[in-house]
Formats: C-alpha cells, structure tokens, sequence
C-alpha cells in the first residue's frame, strides 16, 4: 500500500514563526503536491515537484517555499507564520503517466497560527 | 475563468437509495476526471478515474458518467449505506499534465 505520512498532525505557531511541514512516501513517485484546505474553498494547491530539486508554482504559493532535496521527501516552509494560514496542509504523491495520476494523500496537518 | 462546481449543500438520503452527486465544470477540457472520498480530518482517497473519451465507469456500487458536451460528471452510489457518509470530491486534469484541479466537494449524508 502507498504511504504518505507528515510530520504532525496538529501544529501551533506564533505569528512570524518559521515552519517546516514535512511529507515523505514510500512508493517512489516522481511527482509530489501540497495543498491547503479550507472550509468553502475546498482543495487549493501551494506548490508541487516533478522531480527532486525541481518545484513548480502551484496557485496560491504566496507566503510559502518548498524544498525537495530527496525523491521521497517534500517540504513546506512558512518563512514567517501568519494568522490567515491556518489551515489544514495536505500533501500527496503521485507517479506518470498523466493517464493514471492518481494522488496518494496523507493525513493532513492541522496547522493553527496564534 | 475555470470553475468547478459542486453542490455545497449536504446531501442527506436514507440507507438503500441511490445517492447522486454533481460536478460541472466550465472553461475546462479535461482529459479525464477523478473522484475521492474524504472523511472528516483524513486526506482524501482516490475512487474513480474516467477518460474524456469514456461515457461511464463502474466499480462495485459506484458509478460515474462524464458528459463532455454538458460539462458535467455525475457520481452514483447504489445500495447507500451509512458508511458512505463521507465528503465526495471531484478532480479535474487536463491532458499531459500530472495537476489536479479539486471541486469544493459535497458533503453525503446516509441515514438509517
């Protein structure tokens, strides 16, 4: 079975904190996501990776970076934590061909900023 | 600008109906479409894929049709049963790429 797991499952944070959100899956995908959700705007993507080092701009990657230094690993960073991102991040992982992308998601982090 | 939409209103039928769930997009040409399942404070999981040049697809007592001309695929669950409450998610992708664009999701409610 995939497996995405993430480093917390319910975070705190104080305004102008740095955050690390951490994702790793076992199933070797090429591809990684992550996602924020919120109540009403459903599932909105921050960033993703094709390949290690490699990162693309998802739609609302304003306020965070991302780091991939190794294929199974992904990384969300909040350079200085704000009230309006908290959220629940989502992260998932995926493999080509784009006939069968299906998303393997982990269980989410809730991350509340004070 | 692209758009998918999906009821947001929860959606509550009795055990042993069939429960229909909506997804229309506009501005879009997707090659193909995906459903989740989504339980409260898990990720979602993956249920159905179909293809643009698919009409219908079945998997137990799922079903999901995907119309391009109306812009719309719909999601079945026969024999609902009280363990099918969950919050259902449609995915849209176009061709080549490896993005999903997700609906709002609707909430299913199965009562006994």
């Amino acid at each position: 079975d995939v497996k995405v797991t993430q480093s917390s499952r319910y975070l705190v944070k104080r305004t102008g904190e740095k955050v690390f959100l951490e994702c790793v899956q076992d199933m070797d995908h090429e591809n990684m996501f992550w996602y924020r959700q919120d109540p009403g705007l459903g599932l909105r993507l921050i960033y993703f990776s094709y390949d290690v080092k490699m990162k693309e701009k998802g739609d609302i990657p304003e306020g965070y970076s991302v780091s991939r230094e190794k294929k199974e690993r992904f990384s969300l960073i909040l350079e200085s934590a704000s009230t309006n991102q908290t959220s629940m991040y989502l992260c998932a992982s995926s493999s080509p061909p784009a006939s069968t992308d299906t998303q393997y998601f982990g269980p989410g982090t809730r991350l509340t900023v004070l | 600008s692209q758009k998918i939409e999906q009821n947001s209103e929860a959606l509550n039928i009795q055990e042993g109906k069939t429960a229909t769930l909506t997804c229309n997009y506009t501005n879009y040409s997707p090659a193909y479409l995906q459903w989740y399942r989504q339980d409260p404070g898990r990720g979602p999981v993956f249920l159905l894929l179909i293809r643009e040049n698919e009409k219908e697809k079945r998997k137990e007592r799922l079903k999901v049709t995907f119309d391009t001309t109306l812009k719309q695929s719909l999601f079945h669950i026969t024999a609902s049963q009280p363990a099918d409450s969950a919050t259902y998610l449609c995915a849209l992708a176009a061709g080549g790429g490896n993005k999903l664009t997700f609906g709002t999701g609707t909430q299913l409610k199965v009562e006994l």
